[in-house]
């Protein structure tokens, strides 16, 4: 296990409600990336925090929004949640040391928008 | 942009035959690749990565993958498969230019026949 842990581990919502995911981080890493895997897809890159700044934005809406706390743990905001919101999200940590680097995965948390 | 291809949705292997799940890269710059694993309704595990050096790379669970420049190629294999080893193969690649976030793959689901 990589000790990256979410939760809750599946949650149910429906369209138009706010969600919030949570990601506690492996010991020792500094850097918390978020995703979302549709069915039957690759993950897609949500956000990146980085001391607590958010340090890259992939192609999702304003209304997707996080947090990074001191200890490095991590929130994941949804907004006015749509039935396509519907995904696995992934919580990813690694240690940023200016380079290329190994990203260890939560077992995600599973989202049905209704 | 960058971007990771993985050309078969699905590859079938008998148990104890060798294996190869296919990877093509499009990055500018230098290539930074990694593999990872996803078991159903689990997160990604990390399998190995390539980031400079030996072409050939070995990692976890007897997996290893080749780095081939002139073919822009990062192909998974393994000398000898196990019904273990069926799950989804992600193939994925970091940009230096956007904080390192990971590209991926499409995902190639591996079978792997007793």
């Amino acid at each position: 296990e990589t000790g990256v842990t979410q939760s809750p581990t599946h949650l149910i919502k429906t369209r138009g409600q706010q969600v919030t995911l949570r990601c506690s981080s492996q010991s020792g890493h500094n850097t918390v990336s978020w995703y979302q895997q549709a069915l039957g897809q690759g993950p897609q890159f949500i956000f990146q925090y980085y001391r607590e700044e958010e340090n890259g934005r992939g192609n999702f809406p304003p209304r997707f929004s996080g947090l990074q706390f001191p200890n490095y743990s991590s929130e994941l905001n949804v907004n006015a949640l749509e039935l396509d919101d519907s995904a696995l999200y992934l919580c990813a940590s690694s240690f940023n040391a200016g380079g290329p680097e190994t990203q260890y995965f939560g077992p995600g948390t599973r989202l049905l928008v209704l | 942009a960058q971007s990771v291809a993985q050309p078969e949705d699905q590859v079938n292997v008998a148990e104890g035959n060798p294996l190869t799940v296919k990877c093509t890269y499009s990055v500018s710059g230098n290539p930074y690749l990694f593999w990872y694993v996803q078991y159903p309704n689990r997160g990604l595990q990390f399998l190995l990565k390539y980031i400079t050096g030996d072409n050939l790379v070995k990692g976890s669970y007897g997996f290893e993958a080749e780095f081939n420049k002139s073919q822009t190629s990062f192909h998974l294999k393994k000398p000898s498969a196990l019904v273990s080893d069926s799950a989804l193969y992600f193939c994925a690649t970091q940009w230096e230019d956007s904080n390192y976030q990971l590209i991926w793959g499409a995902g190639t689901k591996l079978i792997i026949k007793p």
